[in-house]
This record gives C-alpha cells, structure tokens and sequence, in this order.
C-alpha cells in the first residue's frame, strides 16, 4: 500500500521568509509519481509539480524549488521569500505505476504567509 | 486555456435525497477521476473512467455510481445522501489513463442537512 505523511500540519511564517513543506511517501514500487498541488482558500486544487522516481533531479521555478531524495522518501517542497499569496493548503501525493491511476494525498500542510 | 469544468459549484440537499455531480474534462483528455474531500481532510479517491469504461475504483460507497459519457464528461449520482457525505467533490482530468498529471476542476461543494 502506498502512503504520503505531512508531518506539518500548520506553518506560519512573516512575509519574505523562506519556508520547506515536508513530504514521505511509503511504497514497494521502484516506478512512481510524485505531486505537489496547492489548495488557495477558494478551494480549488492548482498543479505545482511532477517528479517520477526514476529522476532524482532537484527542480527550481521561480520562488519555488523541490528536493527530491529516494534515499529518505522525501520530496521536499520550498518557497523562498514568501508572500500573501502562497498562504493555502498544500498536498504532497504519490501515484503508483503498478497500484492505479488514483493519486494518494498527503494529509496537507496549512501554510499561513503573514504581511 | 480551457479548465475542468463541474456543475454545480454549490449543492444542498436533504438527508436520503439523491444528487447528481457534473463534470466536464479538458478537451481530449479521456480520462476522468472523482475525488472526495471532507472538512479539514485531503482529497480520497472514488473512482475512475478511461474511454468510457471503469478503469479504477477506490472508496466509493455503494450508494455512489458515475459513467462517463461518449462526449467524456462524467456524472457522479449519489443516492440516500448521508450527513457524513457533506464534501468538497473533486473531478480532475488527464490526457490518458497513462498519462501523469490530472488537472483538477473547481469543485462541488455538496451540503447534506
């Protein structure tokens, strides 16, 4: 069975702070699928990221950046200089090759970005 | 460029009423999935389609069916709605069964009194 564990359940930071969401994630399979998805507060569910096991290669967008280490099952998800706007839920999820389509979320991390 | 669309955003119903959820994928993307959130909870897996057929079942209770249609958009119909079924509905679509990233629809958020 698969399982993704956010330790964090609530983060508050001041603006302009750098901020890391944790992630672990439990799976037998050598062939998965790891998601970061922000949930602002008007509920929908916004795609951040994608990153399949079999590439370990640390990804930077803009303010955002993801450490992904199969060695510790993490994948890691940071915002630099933190703003207003990055206050949501956000949900670590796993898809498994072998185990269905179906994604399995994390329980999220409440992040609250304070002016 | 063109989202998930579902109808309605916003549902309430009675207790043992039934319901039914729309959802219309991105163009050609033939794969739908429904996803149930309760209050302070992450998204569950109900169930999945890919061309029409069935491809994944998760926990969806008995008293929940959902097709999908030839034009691909999906319908969820719940019936003997419980209070515990008061969640945010999710429908997200990908390009295939295969395919990686399922892009999520708005929501339903389905009220039972």
């Amino acid at each position: 069975a698969q399982k993704v564990t956010q330790a964090q359940t609530e983060i508050s930071v001041v603006e302009k702070e750098d901020v890391t969401l944790d992630c672990v994630y439990e799976t037998r399979d050598t062939t998965y699928y790891l998601f970061w998805y922000k949930q602002p507060p008007s509920g929908e569910l916004v795609f951040l990221i994608r990153r399949n096991s079999f590439d370990e290669q640390n990804e930077i967008s803009g303010r955002y950046s993801w450490n992904f280490q199969k060695s510790t099952s993490s994948f890691n998800f940071t915002i630099t200089a933190s703003q207003v706007v990055d206050s949501a839920v956000y949900f670590c999820a796993l898809k498994v090759n072998n185990a269905g389509n179906m994604l399995t979320f994390g329980g999220g991390t409440r992040l609250m970005v304070k002016p | 460029a063109a989202g998930v669309i579902q109808s309605p955003r916003h549902l309430i119903k009675e207790k043992r009423e039934t319901a039914t959820l729309k959802c219309y994928p991105i163009p050609r993307h033939d794969t739908v999935y429904w996803y149930q959130q309760g209050p302070g909870q992450d998204p569950q897996f109900l169930i999945s389609f890919y061309e029409k057929m069935q491809s994944d079942k998760g926990s969806i209770p008995d008293r929940f069916s959902a097709q999908q249609f030839s034009d691909y958009h999906s319908e969820l119909n719940m019936s003997s709605l419980e209070l515990g079924d008061s969640a945010l509905y999710f429908c997200a679509s990908s390009r295939d069964v295969g395919a990686y990233e399922q892009y999520f629809g708005p929501g339903t958020r389905l009220t039972v009194t």
